[in-house]
């Protein structure tokens, strides 16, 4: 199957500091990503759908600018939560559509914010 | 909100046994149905996925659809320790493919 990879795996930062965060499809080409956010013990909650070459969908309550997303290419897309706060302490997923629009997962990234 | 609700769990069963994992889903339109596995600190991995009523196997798994009453399924025969994990059901959110996930259910196999 297709591979979606991310980093960094895990990061820590500071209060008030920013952090991107890579997604790849490795041997694909996806015209559209999605980014989603997972609190412990919670699902999966969609924060945005990110279309190549275009401004990204920010579901309802997801700040846009304070996670902002670029996909700048058919191969990456970036998640970048600024000024990050501890409640932005979180696991983030991006997942990746292929041509027959199966979904596939990158490994997730652990943000803590101390 | 379209919901998508599942039991959290946990549910035990012996190892050999079924296990089977309930979903239920608040919206009508919605076209396809997958089960997530996710272990703990890890990113869901596809089990499987089914768009049409009725029954869907694939080796120990048998995935379940009946949109009339807006329920899936999904069945594990002869479970294994290695399938104690957190099993998600998603579903299309809109044509752009996005995922509405459930919570989740823990399923423990005990040896």
């Amino acid at each position: 199957g297709a591979v979606v990879s991310q980093h960094p795996s895990r990061v820590i930062c500071k209060s008030g500091t920013s952090v991107k965060i890579e997604c790849r499809s490795l041997d694909f080409q996806a015209t559209t990503m999605f980014w989603y956010r997972q609190f412990p013990k919670q699902s999966l909650m969609l924060m945005a759908t990110s279309n190549e070459g275009s401004k990204a969908t920010y579901e309802q309550g997801v700040e846009k600018d304070k996670f902002l997303i670029n996909h700048a290419s058919l191969t990456l897309s970036t998640l970048t939560v600024t000024s990050a706060h501890p409640e932005d302490s979180s696991f983030y997923i991006c997942s990746a559509n292929d041509r027959e629009s199966e979904q596939y997962f990158g490994p997730g990234t652990r943000l803590t914010v101390t | 909100q379209k919901e998508v609700e599942q039991n959290s769990g946990p549910l035990s069963v012996p190892e050999g046994a079924i296990a089977s994992l309930n979903c239920t889903y608040s919206d009508r339109g919605s076209q396809s149905f997958f089960w997530y596995r996710q272990y703990s600190g890890k990113s869901p991995e596809l089990i499987m996925f089914i768009y049409s009523n009725g029954d869907k196997e694939d080796g120990r798994f048998t995935a379940q659809l009946n949109k009339a009453s807006q329920y899936v399924s999904l069945l594990i025969r002869d479970s294994q320790p290695s399938d104690s994990a957190t099993y998600l059901c998603a579903v299309n959110m809109r044509s752009g493919y996005a995922l509405n996930f459930g919570k989740g259910t823990s399923l423990l196999v005990t040896p």
